[in-house]
């Protein structure tokens, strides 16, 4: 079945360090995003990809980076300058002539720094 | 920028209806949409409307007024697994990324 894996489901950060989040997807999505998710605070948009090898910042982007090299991946990587990382990290992907329906959502992966 | 509002929480009993509203301010429109998440889970897809009106599916109907900037998710025949968070969500000008209202807890009691 087509789907959006992420893993892992949890991950524990030490302050400084520089963690990576995998998103993957077999739906031959065009369109990537990252959204990081803070109780009451809905879901903030962190970066997007439209296409292979392009990736545009969303509202909260800083202290984050991505790659595209391929389709079907899209990981994110928090890093240290992220200053209050510990959150739910939520990747989707839709097809790129979408209008605003069919954001197909991974499980999630809930980061926490310790 | 894009803006939402719905209200944070709405209780209800299993049977009953429910609507939960949703106000948008955006520049560029080009439709409002609805998700649902379980406690910790993925959002999921629940309708879209792009032009003024009602679509239905199933128990869930979704409602959009254009004009006033206004819609609202409409849910039947409330079921216990209804107890979730929903959200509305707006796509703008430009290369279009959603944006997300803060979301409505809806908790269904029996």
């Amino acid at each position: 079945d087509g789907g959006i894996t992420q893993s892992p489901k949890y991950l524990f950060r030490k302050e400084g360090q520089n963690v990576t989040l995998s998103c993957e997807q077999n739906l031959n999505h065009d369109a990537m995003y990252w959204y990081r998710q803070d109780p009451g605070q809905g879901l903030r948009l962190i970066y997007y990809s439209q296409i292979v090898n392009d990736f545009q910042k969303g509202d909260i982007a800083e202290g984050y980076s991505v790659s595209r090299e391929k389709k079907e991946s899209f990981p994110l990587t928090v890093t240290s300058a992220q200053k209050n990382p510990t959150a739910f990290y939520l990747c989707a992907s839709s097809m790129d002539t979408d209008r605003g329906y069919g954001y197909t959502f991974g499980s999630g992966t809930r980061l926490t720094v310790v | 920028g894009q803006s939402l509002e719905q209200p944070s929480e709405v209780t209800a009993v299993e049977g009953a209806i429910v609507q939960i509203n949703c106000t948008y301010q955006t520049s560029g429109f080009y439709g409002l949409s609805w998700y649902q998440q379980h406690d910790g889970g993925a959002p999921t897809f629940l309708s879209y409307n792009a032009l003024d009106g009602l679509e239905e599916t199933g128990r869930f109907s979704s409602f959009l007024s254009r004009s006033d900037s206004y819609g609202y998710l409409l849910l039947q025949e409330l079921q216990m697994k209804d107890s979730a968070s929903y959200f509305c969500a707006v796509r703008g000008s430009g290369y279009s990324t959603l944006t997300f209202g803060k979301g409505t807890m809806l908790l269904v009691s029996p």
